[in-house]
């Protein structure tokens, strides 16, 4: 109940395609679903976050698509550049409770030149 | 630009010697957690402070390790005896109560064990 699953845990992209990270959970009462990007060597960094209220956020080039019903929600970068290459987790939690956190297990995603 | 800090950055130890990671949280940051970043997964919660009360330490293997945030701003987390599974990145980060919730990451303690 407490998981994150996310897929893939690899992924290449060309430089300008799209790249998709997809993520699901079970517990209904998180409502609140960050994604993080980590660089190696660093520490994960807030890149956009969505709550259930609404099917879509946008900011720039990185998408949040949120599916309530399905419980589940992905991440759309367009036109992928080599600096996107990083690892991405999606992430959620409750606001109303002791906002822990629940993390996915990360996507590794290399972004060719 | 405020920040997480973390120190070390990194830690050799051998097997059965204690260790221990610092942390200050962003100022004004009453939330502050240690989470555990095995190499390829996501960051595993070890435990949560609320200023200096701990708010989850569910995860937290407490025969061997210790976390403490005695005034409530910065926080030590201890490893004694360390373990070769321990081997992994500490990750400390913060949250300012009552908001939105964004958490700021520290760049992490990597900690090997021989």
């Amino acid at each position: 109940q407490q998981q994150v699953k996310q897929s893939p845990q690899s992924l290449i992209v060309q430089k300008g395609g799209i790249s998709i990270i997809n993520c699901a959970y079970e517990n209904t009462a998180f409502d609140y679903f960050p994604w993080y990007q980590q660089f190696p060597g660093k520490g994960p960094a807030l890149l956009i976050a969505i709550r259930p209220d609404v099917s879509e956020k946008k900011e720039g080039r990185f998408t949040i698509s949120f599916n309530k019903s399905a419980k589940q929600f992905s991440l759309h970068i367009m036109d992928s550049q080599p600096g996107d290459s990083a690892t991405y987790f999606c992430a959620a939690t409750i606001t109303s409770g002791t906002y822990k956190y629940i993390f996915g297990t990360g996507t590794r995603l290399k972004v060719l030149a | 630009e405020a920040e997480v800090a973390q120190s070390p950055r990194y830690k050799i130890t051998e097997k059965s010697q204690a260790v221990a990671f610092w942390c200050d949280p962003i100022s004004g940051h009453a939330t502050l957690y240690w989470y555990r970043q095995i190499l390829g997964q996501g960051p595993e919660l070890l435990v949560q402070f609320q200023d200096e009360s701990v708010v989850d330490d569910s995860q937290l293997p407490k025969d061997r390790f210790s976390a403490e945030r005695l005034k409530g701003v910065d926080s030590t987390l201890k490893i004694q005896p360390a373990e070769l599974g321990d081997s992994a990145m500490y990750l400390c980060a913060s949250r300012q109560a009552w908001t939105a919730g964004e958490l700021f990451f520290g760049e992490g303690s990597r900690l090997t064990v021989l």
